[in-house]
């Protein structure tokens, strides 16, 4: 099946620095990646979904200006935590999109990124 | 937004017995997926059912979907110390968009 990673895999970094996350598909092309926070003991929350070529869309509530996201590519997407804060220690999580199933809307997903702010 | 919502939030159950998990959603859906994740892991997908579906099988799995009721249910039969997970059921409302989680159920299945 196809393969999405993420990189890092953990990061643990100091208030007030930034973080950027990669969420790369491996075997195929996606024009669309989604990007997910999952809170420990809760569900995975959509923040944005990301376009290749154009700007992101981020569901309500989530800060653009604080998750800046780049898809630059058909194979990558990045998610930039600017001036991280302890409340922003998550799991992230990015899912893709395989152009050749979109009937089926299956989606791949990364491993996840684990973020702790000091 | 939250789409789904699972019930029970946990269940605790001994190896062999079957493990029922159900999912309700709110708006019309293009189809239903079914996840499980190990504490602190990523995701492993299970089973997709599509709207026009109303029961598929893998395996041990078996999951039904009611669009009338707008809910769907996940079986595990036999189940086994390494079920032991969280399970979601994430929705679509249409190809291409993004899949929105339920809650989840915590399964714990003891030895």
């Amino acid at each position: 099946g196809a393969v999405v990673s993420q990189h890092p895999s953990w990061v643990i970094c100091k208030s007030g620095t930034s973080v950027k996350i990669e969420c790369r598909s491996l075997d195929f092309q996606a024009t669309t990646m989604f990007w997910y926070r999952q809170f420990p003991k809760q569900s995975l929350m959509l923040m944005a979904t990301s376009n290749e070529g154009s700007k992101a869309t981020y569901e309500q509530g989530v800060e653009k200006d604080k998750f800046l996201i780049n898809h630059a590519s058909l194979t990558l997407s990045t998610l930039t935590v600017t001036s991280a804060h302890p409340e922003d220690s998550s799991f992230y999580i990015c899912s893709a999109r395989d152009l050749t199933t979109v009937s089926y809307n299956e989606q791949f997903f990364g491993p996840g990124t684990r973020l702790t702010v000091l | 937004s939250q789409q789904g919502e699972e019930d029970p939030q946990a269940l605790s159950i001994q190896e062999g017995e079957n493990a029922t998990m159900n999912c309700s959603y709110k708006t019309s859906i293009n189809n239903l997926q079914w996840y499980r994740q190990n504490s602190g892991r990523g995701l492993v997908h299970l089973i997709l059912i599509r709207s026009n579906e109303r029961e598929k099988h893998s395996g041990r799995l078996r999951v039904t979907l009611d669009t009338s009721k707008k809910s769907s249910s996940l079986l595990i039969t036999a189940s086994r110390a390494a079920d032991t997970a969280s399970y979601f059921c994430a929705t679509d409302r249409q190809a291409g968009t993004a899949l929105i989680f339920g809650k989840g159920t915590t399964l714990s299945v003891s030895s």
